[in-house]
């Protein structure tokens, strides 16, 4: 079946360090890859996502690249910010027979930002 | 705001008490999920509804009853639960077809079984 490897949390970083959470995934075919963020007392939301092996997803300053090669999608930042701290989740999608969206979605990292 | 609302955002029961969680959506959207969220696990798929019907049912206790009167609502009725069921339930719907990209989440509800 479909599964979701993302490194355990928390990570803890001081304000403009660089951020990499790594993920790695299992599935058959050519799933859709996907970063949610679930901030404190939320539910998740999409954060970036990408559809096709070397496609990129950005948004906000965090960036993954679809590496069919190595099946992983980690996530990184340049310079994060006390705002980023927040339970990030990996995730992968494929289109189930019911003509539904059958989403795997990982145990999230939670990442602390501290000034 | 994501246009998923879910009430009530706490609720503490007891192992005999009936309650139900309740889950709007004002997106139009077709495709409805409840998913568990416990700590150091990953999301749990528990339930889906696709125009009405349900097409998923993940192998969960029959004490979780989910219903789904029409596409905007969705209802998980909980009976005699155990501690064990405590947990963020988090509710969510997409628009299935080509262009279905994304699911959207309601805030969830914390659930403590005493």
């Amino acid at each position: 079946g479909n599964s979701v490897t993302q490194m355990e949390g928390p990570v803890t970083l001081s304000e403009e360090a660089f951020l990499t959470i790594n993920c790695t995934y299992t599935a058959t075919g050519y799933p859709s890859l996907f970063w949610y963020v679930q901030y404190p007392g939320e539910g998740l939301q999409l954060l970036l996502k990408a559809t096709k092996a070397d496609d990129k997803g950005s948004n906000k300053g965090f960036e993954a690249t679809y590496r069919k090669e190595t099946t992983s999608f980690h996530l990184e930042k340049g310079s994060v910010q006390v705002s980023d701290s927040a339970v990030y989740f990996c995730a992968l999608m494929r289109w189930n027979s019911g003509g539904y969206q059958k989403v795997t979605f990982g145990t999230g990292t939670k990442l602390q930002v501290i000034p | 705001e994501t246009g998923v609302t879910q009430t009530p955002r706490h609720l503490v029961m007891g192992m005999t008490n009936k309650k139900s969680l309740k889950c709007e959506q004002h997106l139009g959207h077709n495709a409805m999920y409840w998913y568990k969220q416990s700590a150091k696990k990953p999301l749990e798929l528990m339930f889906v509804y696709s125009l009405e019907e349900r097409v998923e049912n993940n192998s969960v206790p029959s004490r979780f009853s989910p219903e789904c009167p029409n596409s905007s609502h969705l209802f998980l009725h909980l009976h005699t639960l155990q501690p064990e069921d405590s947990a963020l339930y988090l509710c969510a719907s997409s628009q299935e077809g080509a262009q279905a990209e994304k699911l959207f989440f309601g805030s969830g509800t914390q659930l403590s079984v005493l």
